[in-house]
């Protein structure tokens, strides 16, 4: 069974360029969500989308930062203009209906900005 | 609103030795449970969890972990210590009214040889 796919794995790019991010959830999973890691800071939930619908992006740091599900299954979260601070490991999770089941990860995009 | 608390950022064991990794969560309503493994440069992988019935649950890898409704715990066990399994491990809790979960800060595992 294919899992969450992310892309890139890996992103480089300079300061103030902008930076989309993609995930393809589990087929059948209604629930998406976007998380950032870093050393400092841990895991950290930006924002997560219940068919396709946004509801809670109260993590999301800055107007800098917006996420889209235009589909059940694509999503993408952008930085624009992207910043230094902004380096992390990025990780899409996808999860079933059902309010018991887990969360499953992808692999994550390590996003660098120099 | 629920919380995860996971004891000790970092925990080290000798192989062969047990493993135990703490969780304790704060929740009005049953909770559903999960321990999650991350190895380097991975996502997270799914170790076990709890829901409903037997409160001692068995996952990969030798992993089991015991819900305490009294203690408000999900301690994460390994009788015996491998290589393999040093890597960060999160605890984390669904309160089953929405998709909204809740990680620990994470537990990062040494084992030494």
């Amino acid at each position: 069974d294919a899992g969450v796919i992310q892309s890139p794995r890996h992103e480089v790019t300079e300061m103030g360029q902008e930076v989309t991010l993609r995930c393809k959830p589990i087929s059948g999973h209604n629930s998406l969500f976007w998380y950032r890691q870093t050393m400092m800071r841990g895991l950290e939930l930006l924002i997560y989308f219940n068919n396709n619908v946004p509801i809670d992006d109260s993590g999301m740091p800055e107007d800098r930062f917006s996420a889209k599900m235009p589909n059940a299954s694509f999503s993408t979260l952008k930085i624009q203009p992207s910043e230094p601070r902004d380096s992390a490991v990025y990780f899409c999770a996808s999860s079933p209906p059902a309010s018991n089941q887990p969360q499953h990860f992808g692999d994550g995009t390590r996003l660098s900005i120099l | 609103a629920q919380s995860v608390t996971q004891l000790g950022s970092h925990v080290s064991v000798s192989e062969g030795a047990l493993v135990l990794l703490r969780c304790n969560y704060s929740s009005s309503v049953p909770p559903y449970l999960f321990w999650y493994v991350q190895y380097p440069n991975q996502g997270l992988q799914l170790l076990l969890k709890y829901t409903t019935g037997a409160t001692l649950v068995k996952g990969i890898n030798g992993f089991e972990a015991e819900f305490k409704k009294s203690e408000t715990s999900f301690h994460l066990t390994k009788p015996s210590a491998h290589m393999s399994d040093a890597a960060e491990y999160f605890c984390a809790v669904s309160d089953g009214t929405g998709n909204q979960f809740y990680f620990g800060t994470g537990t990062s595992l040494t084992v030494i040889p």
